[in-house]
């Protein structure tokens, strides 16, 4: 059971916009920054988005992250088919043991 | 730019140590967080922990018992073991960079360059 709540699987046709929602709590997403990757099928994971909403030098702007207390949303416009991947997004919890967490994943399909 | 080379042992039995090491070429060494994560068959990924240039350590909760993460700045490397490994921790394993930064009270944490995993497999 992962610390942060994603949906399993999202879809949506090429061309469209997909939003995946990560959901967590105080200790973790509600007052730490949250980043998002995408691992490509058999590939380690990429950073898409630091800080709740950074780009990484060379991901394109099609790519974008916001956060609202303690939920964080990943958007992705102009859909590709190479954009078939999973997603994790990913932050610190400040608990009593401070760690890093994940989501568990959501696999977006290009239809 | 900085790339991550890792290797180690890719097949253990119940209750061995699983030794994984990860050399960093192409920048520097210090400054950064340099993690450990685990990702099971058809799973997510897993933080496992941490360490910086100047030996400071942080670990997953759920493995701290049985994880050492330790580094070797003289060649620009740092290496896990996690000991009594059963089926459960048959997984691929990265390593990756961390930065951390933020603000007071507030954390941001992102792994910006990771290594290409290796996969371990526990299997009597």
């Amino acid at each position: 059971q992962s610390v942060l709540t994603q949906p399993p699987s999202v879809s949506a046709a090429p061309g469209q916009k997909v939003t995946i929602s990560c959901s967590g709590s105080s200790s973790n997403i509600g007052n730490n920054y949250v980043s998002w990757y995408q691992q490509l099928p058999g590939t380690a994971p990429k950073l898409l988005i630091y800080d709740n909403n950074k780009r990484p030098s060379g991901i394109p702007d099609r790519f974008s992250g916001s956060k609202s207390g303690t939920s964080a949303t990943l958007g992705i416009t102009g859909l590709q088919t190479g954009d078939e991947a999973d997603y994790y997004c990913g932050t610190w919890d400040s608990s009593l043991s401070a760690h890093v967490v994940f989501g568990g994943g959501t696999k977006l399909t290009v239809l | 730019q900085v790339q991550l080379q890792q290797w180690g042992a890719g097949l253990l039995k119940p209750s061995e140590t699983l030794s994984l090491t990860c050399a960093v070429y192409g920048g520097s060494f210090s400054g950064y967080y340099w993690s450990w994560i685990r990702q099971p068959p058809g799973k997510g990924l897993e933080w496992i922990g941490e360490i910086n240039h100047s030996g400071s350590t942080n670990y997953n909760p759920s493995l701290k018992s049985r994880v050492t993460i330790s580094v070797d700045t003289s060649k620009n490397q740092f290496s896990l073991k996690l000991s009594s490994v059963t089926a459960a921790d048959t997984a691929v394993y990265y390593c990756a960079r961390g930065r951390r930064g933020g603000t007071t009270g507030t954390t941001g944490y992102y792994m910006d360059v990771w290594g290409k995993g290796t996969t371990v497999t526990v299997s009597s």
